[in-house]
């Protein structure tokens, strides 16, 4: 299978702060990247989709302005949260789909980055 | 609305058993249906996926039975084993419909416990 990163894996920052996650497919250009949100013990929730090059697409209820992503690269895409609030501690998840073959049919997510708000 | 409900919440089978985990979507769009596996603390990983277009996927241990009609999908793990306690998620997408790739909405997930 493909492999997917996330930098960093865990992140603790205060109330007021912005936090920067990276998403990186390792061995695949990601045409399409998506951003997930999950709470303890709960089902993942899709926040957003990223195509290279584009703005990324939001999902109802999910504030552009505070969630902000870039897909600069067909291997790379950023989500921030900006000034983070305890509310927003979560388990952040990216998959990545590829444009052809095997890989367009599959997302591939990443290990996940758990973020606490103090 | 929840567009894919996933039962039971929790199972528990013994070593070598069968364990069943259903799903049940409404959106008749949805045209990939993928199932997941996840541990905790990690992200999820893929076990399988079929599309509407065939009744039944086998890999190794795992199937997937569909039903179009029905609009329902589960799960089959045969001969379950210990290291195959997990948190499962079902999945749907308009993967081929939306002219790519398409984000997945999960099901509430099942959390299986194999006893030895």
């Amino acid at each position: 299978g493909a492999v997917v990163s996330q930098h960093p894996s865990r992140v603790i920052c205060k109330s007021g702060t912005s936090v920067k996650i990276e998403c990186r497919s390792l061995d695949f250009q990601a045409t399409t990247m998506f951003w997930y949100r999950q709470f303890p013990k709960q089902s993942l929730m899709l926040m957003a989709t990223s195509n290279e090059g584009s703005k990324a697409t939001y999902e109802q209820g999910v504030e552009k302005d505070k969630f902000l992503i870039n897909h600069a690269s067909l291997t790379l895409s950023t989500l921030t949260v900006t000034s983070a609030h305890p509310e927003d501690s979560s388990f952040y998840i990216c998959s990545a789909a590829g444009s052809s073959g095997r890989k367009r049919d599959t997302q591939y997510f990443g290990p996940g980055t758990r973020l606490t708000v103090l | 609305q929840q567009q894919v409900k996933q039962s039971p919440q929790s199972l528990i089978v013994q070593k070598g058993g069968i364990s069943i985990i259903n799903c049940a979507y409404e959106n008749t769009a949805f045209d990939y249906f993928p199932w997941y596996q996840q541990f905790p603390g990690k992200g999820p990983a893929l076990l399988i996926a079929i599309r509407p277009d065939v009744s039944e996927k086998k890999e190794g241990r795992f199937t997937i039975s569909f039903n179009k009609s029905a609009k329902q999908f589960s799960l089959h793990i045969m001969d379950s084993q210990p290291g195959d306690s997990a948190t499962y998620f079902c999945a749907a997408s308009m993967m081929y419909s939306g002219g790519g790739a398409d984000g997945l909405t999960f099901g509430k997930g099942t959390h299986l416990i194999i006893q030895p």
